[in-house]
């Protein structure tokens, strides 16, 4: 198993220009989540989905949209970047059976907005 | 709202032990996770407490104090790869983590 990837690893955009992120998993997990990390800060739960074609915010959501179509895939889009956009984006999954579960991330995409 | 607290560093010498302490204050509570992080990785899990006591997962322990609202990480004989950023984060049932801000690890020689 691949576990959770996530595409693209590096990114730079400039201001007001809009991109997906993407993120999978081959575990068959139900639920999903994004989070941001910045520099010296824990991460932060932007959005989750606890299966597919449902979704729901978390802490930080503005800015950003999610949908679920499919187990699999959950791609996160920012519509209008902005600076404070800059960040490192994780994506977890986990099976969603009881609320302890451990997630499992994947390896980032860090991205650079000017 | 949820908030949690730990030190942000710890430094410590190769074959010692370090506890990390994270306190925190959450609106429900479902249990106390700790993740590792190496730099420019992702975060691993390491353990998870939902009940009162200690954890033990070979050089690894938490421990729990529900009525404290306090946990913290034991890391015994430590190694140089032990190097790293660990968070406490909690449960809250909405099956989503409320990370602290991080303890960073180092450790020398």
């Amino acid at each position: 198993n691949a576990g959770v990837t996530q595409t693209p690893k590096f990114q730079v955009l400039k201001t007001g220009q809009s991109m997906t992120l993407q993120c999978a998993q081959d575990m068959n997990h139900e639920y999903m989540s994004w989070y941001r990390q910045d520099p010296g800060m824990g991460l932060r739960l932007i959005h989750y989905s606890v299966g597919a074609g449902i979704t729901d915010q978390g802490e930080v959501p503005n800015g950003y949209n999610v949908s679920r179509s499919t187990t699999e895939d959950f791609p996160l889009r920012l519509l209008s970047a902005a600076p404070s956009q800059t960040s490192v984006y994780f994506c977890a999954s986990s099976s969603g059976q009881r609320a302890q579960e451990t997630q499992y991330f994947g390896p980032g995409t860090r991205l650079l907005v000017l | 709202g949820q908030s949690l607290e730990q030190p942000s560093e710890v430094t410590a010498v190769e074959g010692a032990i370090v506890q990390i302490n994270c306190t925190y204050q959450t609106s429900g509570f479902y249990g106390l996770s700790w993740y590792q992080q190496h730099d420019g990785g992702a975060p691993t899990f390491l353990s998870y407490n939902a009940l009162d006591g200690l954890e033990e997962t070979g050089r690894f322990s938490s421990f729990l104090s529900r009525s404290d609202s306090y946990g913290y990480l034991l890391l015994q004989e430590l190694q140089m790869k032990d190097s790293a950023s660990y968070f406490c984060a909690v449960h809250t049932g909405r099956r989503a983590l409320t990370f602290g801000s991080g303890t960073r690890l180092q450790v020398q020689p």
